[in-house]
């Protein structure tokens, strides 16, 4: 059953537009929660996260918006670039069952010039 | 160092060989994490070590058989593979509190002939 959705298999941006990835998740004890970025053949690299206690994170280009109570949160990327292109993976954790990730299917980006 | 180094990058084998896949990490991790990934699909947690103890094995079959050497190896030991084992092996580590990110290796793609 998967706990972790990621509804949109791709998305396509346009260069110096903004990105918006979705993703919801089902299981309330979740308490912290990660996006990763993965080129082929490469291991998932991490790229931002937020705690459940807070509704947004920002770094850079990345944010992280929380909710909640609707249980979603969505990775915003600004201006989107063509090296972003790659499948970004949401993923969460419960801190009761030692912090192993629960991933989503991930999201294809393309950014396009 | 922020890495985790991960050998082999490729494995070939049979059915009936065994075979061992090696992660290693210089980071004073003491979580480590053996994640299984399928093509488009996302990865899926198998093995869970703590402070060099297995904390959680998701209902992984005995062909699969993890060992935590010390707090920088981990090792995955193959044996009697089937076909459809054939995927993407992850190692990743992370510090045990909560928040804390887990860095990846780049994976083993395994074929299991």
């Amino acid at each position: 059953d998967q706990q972790v959705k990621q509804n949109s298999p791709s998305l396509s941006v346009q260069e110096g537009r903004i990105s918006i990835l979705n993703c919801d998740y089902t299981n309330s004890m979740f308490d912290y929660f990660l996006w990763y970025k993965k080129y082929p053949a490469e291991g998932p690299t991490f790229l931002i996260s937020i705690s459940s206690i807070k509704d947004k994170n920002e770094d850079g280009r990345f944010t992280v918006f929380l909710n909640k109570s609707a249980k979603h949160l969505s990775l915003h990327i600004v201006p989107s670039q063509p090296g972003d292109s790659a499948v970004y993976f949401c993923a969460a954790s419960n801190s009761n069952s030692g912090y192993a990730l629960n991933f989503g299917k991930g999201t294809s980006l393309l950014v396009t010039p | 160092d922020t890495e985790v180094t991960q050998t082999p990058k490729h494995l070939v084998m049979g059915m009936t060989n065994k075979k061992s896949l090696k992660c290693e990490q210089h980071m004073g991790h003491r979580a480590m994490y053996w994640y299984k990934q399928k093509a488009k699909k996302p990865p899926e947690l198998m093995f869970v070590y703590s402070y060099e103890k297995l904390s959680i094995n998701e209902s992984v079959p005995s062909r699969f058989s993890p060992e935590c050497p010390n707090s920088s190896l981990l090792n995955l030991h193959l044996h009697a593979l089937q076909p459809e084992d054939s995927a993407l092996y992850l190692c990743a580590s992370s510090q045990t509190g909560q928040g804390a990110e887990a860095f990846f290796g780049q994976g083993t793609r395994l074929t299991v002939v």
